[in-house]
């Protein structure tokens, strides 16, 4: 089946502008994670959906940054006013939630932000 | 998450067999170790997950010793395409929360 899909791949934007990343996970998976990869860093977790309940808002940088999932699939991460230090690589990814197997995520293939 | 330690390179060549060891001290009694691989401008892909002994599927083995406090990723006859960067991750089924580190960036060389 389809992996996770996020779009765009690659974004340009002038600091001081509203981006908008989408997430389309995978078919069933009610898990949705956010990340971010900054250049030649590891993985950073920003938020984190699981059906129905409060997302898990806890590594989101600042107040610019904000994410919505809708319907419980497609997800949408919102960063206000850019700033340059935001340009990094924005991974999404989706995982069964299936307790008691060890959780594997599938990530996506990344939407590249750039900032000037 | 509990903290690992992994080389931060390895050179090897097409043919050959890569052992990488990850070092989890801390490890709990719950952790499960998995390892995700990633090639440049992709996601990280899942590739194996084990808890003790080993563990082994298409794509590679996993060793776990009796103390869990390290594990060896091995990739039996590495291809070109097998350089990625491979990541090490401690942490049982709640942790979420994944956190990578600069990770192992193994390079295939013909």
């Amino acid at each position: 089946g389809a992996g996770v899909s996020q779009s765009p791949s690659n974004k340009v934007t002038e600091k001081g502008k509203d981006v908008e990343l989408r997430c389309d996970p995978i078919s069933g998976h009610t898990a949705l994670y956010w990340y971010r990869q900054s250049l030649g860093q590891g993985l950073e977790f920003l938020i984190y959906f699981q059906g129905n309940s409060a997302p898990d808002k806890s590594g989101l940088p600042s107040d610019r940054f904000s994410a919505e999932r809708t319907g419980g699939s497609v997800s949408t991460l919102t960063i206000q006013r850019t700033q340059q230090e935001d340009s990094a690589v924005y991974l999404c990814a989706s995982s069964l939630w299936d307790r008691g197997s060890g959780e594997t995520q599938y990530f996506g293939p990344g939407t590249r932000l750039l900032v000037l | 998450l509990a903290k690992t330690t992994q080389p931060i390179s390895m050179d090897s060549y097409e043919g050959q067999e890569v052992n990488i060891t990850c070092s989890h001290n801390n490890i709990a009694t719950n952790d499960y170790i998995t390892w995700y691989q990633q090639f440049p401008s992709q996601g990280p892909r899942f590739i194996i997950q084990g808890y003790k002994t080993k563990v082994t599927n298409e794509v590679a083995s996993l060793f776990i010793p009796a103390d869990r406090k390290s594990s060896t990723l091995s990739l039996p006859r590495v291809s070109l395409s097998d350089t990625a960067v491979y990541y090490c991750l401690v942490g049982d089924e709640d942790d979420y929360k994944l956190s990578f580190g600069a990770g192992t960036t193994v390079t295939v060389r013909a």
